[in-house]
């Protein structure tokens, strides 16, 4: 049962453009939300997060937006850039200290 | 400090070794994790040790053992895995009222 799902496993975008990593949910209980960005043989590096109670977050190019209704958040990037390249991760996390992490998008920025 | 730091980088052992992974993390955090993370597949949770206490244990096939020694370390014991435990095991932590989790770069194991 994947309660946190990335249905596109891959996406590419040309550099200077925006890049849109979605990510849908199932349970309601999830109070908070992030983002990770992971290289190979490395391990999660977090980028950004989101509380339950608001619908926006922004840090620098990395913008994510929450739709609880929707149980639906995304992770906007702009522009993006060459070393953007990795594989992004959202998570949730519940009262219960675990946290729950979606099956990726691999994200690919060409010149 | 700001990093978690795991040992050894890479493990291969054999199916009737013992070896023990190492966490290390100096930042206060009182939470730290276990997950592991098979190629493709997002990391999956093993273990959560909150104030030195084992709190979660995903159901994880005994062969494996974790242990908190202190608030800054936690080791994973292994012993008699299969070739099928081979994954990138990683370890983070965190903090009280911080959701942010702070992991480490993983170890590569390959059990032959």
């Amino acid at each position: 049962d994947q309660q946190v799902k990335q249905n596109s496993p891959s996406l590419s975008v040309q550099e200077g453009r925006i890049s849109i990593l979605n990510c849908d949910y199932t349970n309601s209980m999830f109070d908070y939300f992030l983002w990770y960005k992971k290289y190979p043989a490395e391990g999660p590096t977090f980028l950004i997060s989101i509380s339950s109670i608001k619908d926006k977050n922004e840090d620098g190019r990395f913008t994510v937006f929450l739709n609880k209704s929707a149980k639906h958040l995304s992770l906007h990037i702009v522009p993006s850039q060459p070393g953007d390249s990795a594989v992004y991760f959202c998570a949730a996390l519940s009262n219960t200290d675990k946290l729950i992490f979606g099956t990726g998008t691999r994200l690919q920025v060409f010149p | 400090d700001t990093e978690v730091t795991q040992t050894p980088k890479h493990l291969v052992m054999g199916m009737t070794n013992k070896k023990s992974l190492k966490c290390e993390q100096h930042m206060g955090h009182r939470a730290m994790y276990w997950y592991k993370q098979k190629a493709k597949k997002p990391p999956e949770l093993m273990f959560v040790y909150s104030y030195e206490k084992l709190s979660i244990n995903e159901s994880v096939p005994s062969r494996f053992s974790p242990e908190c020694p202190n608030s800054s370390l936690l080791n994973l014991h292994l012993h008699a895995l299969q070739p099928e435990d081979s994954a990138l095991y990683l370890c983070a932590s965190s903090d009280t009222g911080n959701y942010g989790y702070t992991f480490g770069s993983g170890t590569r194991l390959t059990v032959v």
